[in-house]
C-alpha cells in the first residue's frame, strides 16, 4: 500500500513476555519515527532513525526498549519483560528526509495491552 | 524547554457551530515549525498543516483556518460550520530545527460535534 503500515494491530501479551512491532514506511522515506501514546495523552516521541541508523533514540524509557531498521526500511520495536505501564498504542511515522520542514506520515498503531 | 498547551482537553458544539482550539508553545529556538494533526476514532493521525516561525500568515483551507501569532506564542485552529466528521482528537505539535523532526506534541483536544 501507499502508506505506513503497522502490524501487529492488537497485540496482547502477558507481563515479562517479549514482543516485536512492525512498522513498513512509505517507500523511498529515508526517515523513521516511533511514538507511543497513553490513553488520553498525545503522542511521546521514543526514536528517530535516518536510513539504517538511530539517530535519536532519546525517548526510550529504559533498556527493555529497542528498535531496529536493518536495511533502512522496515523498523521493529522490540520490547522485553513487558510490564503493565507498557501498555499503549504505539505508532510509526516516516517522512521523505526529516527535517523540521518535513511532513510524517503516520500509521494506525498498534495498541498493545499487557496483562 | 520545549512545550506544547492545548488548554482544552474536550469541547462539545453542535453542528454548524464555529469552534477554536487553542495552542500555546514554548521554545527558545528561532526557527521552528507548528503542526496541526486530526486524529479520528480509526486513530491514524492525519496532517493538516504545517508552519515555519517566519511565516505569520494566516491560512484558510475550505472550512479551516489557522492564525498563528508569535507574539503571543499560539497557533489556534478554527473550524467554522462544523460537520459531525469533523468529530476527531484534535493534535498540536511542535518541531524545532535541530532535533531532526521529533514532534512535541500536546496533549490533544476532543471536539465532539453534534447533529
Amino acid at each position: 500500500g501507499a502508506g505506513v503500515s503497522q502490524t501487529p494491530s492488537n497485540k496482547v501479551t502477558e507481563k515479562g513476555k517479549y514482543v516485536e512491532l512492525r512498522c513498513d514506511p512509505i517507500s523511498g522515506h529515508t526517515a523513521l519515527y516511533w511514538y507511543r501514546q497513553s490513553l488520553g495523552q498525545g503522542p511521546e516521541f521514543l526514536i528517530y532513525f535516518q536510513g539504517t541508523g538511530a539517530a535519536d533514540d532519546s525517548g526510550l524509557p529504559n533498556d527493555r526498549f529497542f528498535a531496529v531498521r536493518p536495511e533502512g526500511s522496515v523498523s521493529t520495536l522490540k520490547i522485553q519483560r513487558t510490564e503493565r505501564g507498557d501498555s499503549a498504542v504505539y505508532l510509526c511515522a516516516s517522512s521523505r528526509s526529516g527535517g523540521g520542514g518535513t511532513e510524517a506520515f503516520f500509521g494506525q498503531g498498534t495498541r498493545l495491552t499487557v496483562v | 524547554a520545549q512545550k506544547v498547551t492545548q488548554a482544552q482537553t474536550e469541547i462539545s458544539v453542535v453542528e454548524k457551530e464555529d469552534v477554536t482550539l487553542d495552542c500555546v508553545y514554548e521554545t527558545r529556538d528561532t526557527t521552528y515549525y507548528l503542526f496541526w494533526y486530526k486524529q479520528p476514532p480509526s486513530g491514524e493521525l492525519v496532517f493538516l498543516i504545517r508552519r515555519n516561525s517566519f511565516d505569520e500568515q494566516n491560512e484558510i483551507s475550505g472550512r479551516y483556518s489557522w492564525n498563528f501569532q508569535k507574539s503571543t506564542s499560539s497557533f489556534n485552529f478554527t473550524i467554522t460550520a462544523s460537520q459531525v466528521v469533523d468529530s476527531a482528537v484534535y493534535f498540536c505539535a511542535l518541531v524545532t530545527s535541530g532535533n531532526t523532526g521529533k514532534l512535541i506534541f500536546g496533549q490533544g483536544t476532543t471536539l465532539q460535534v453534534k447533529p
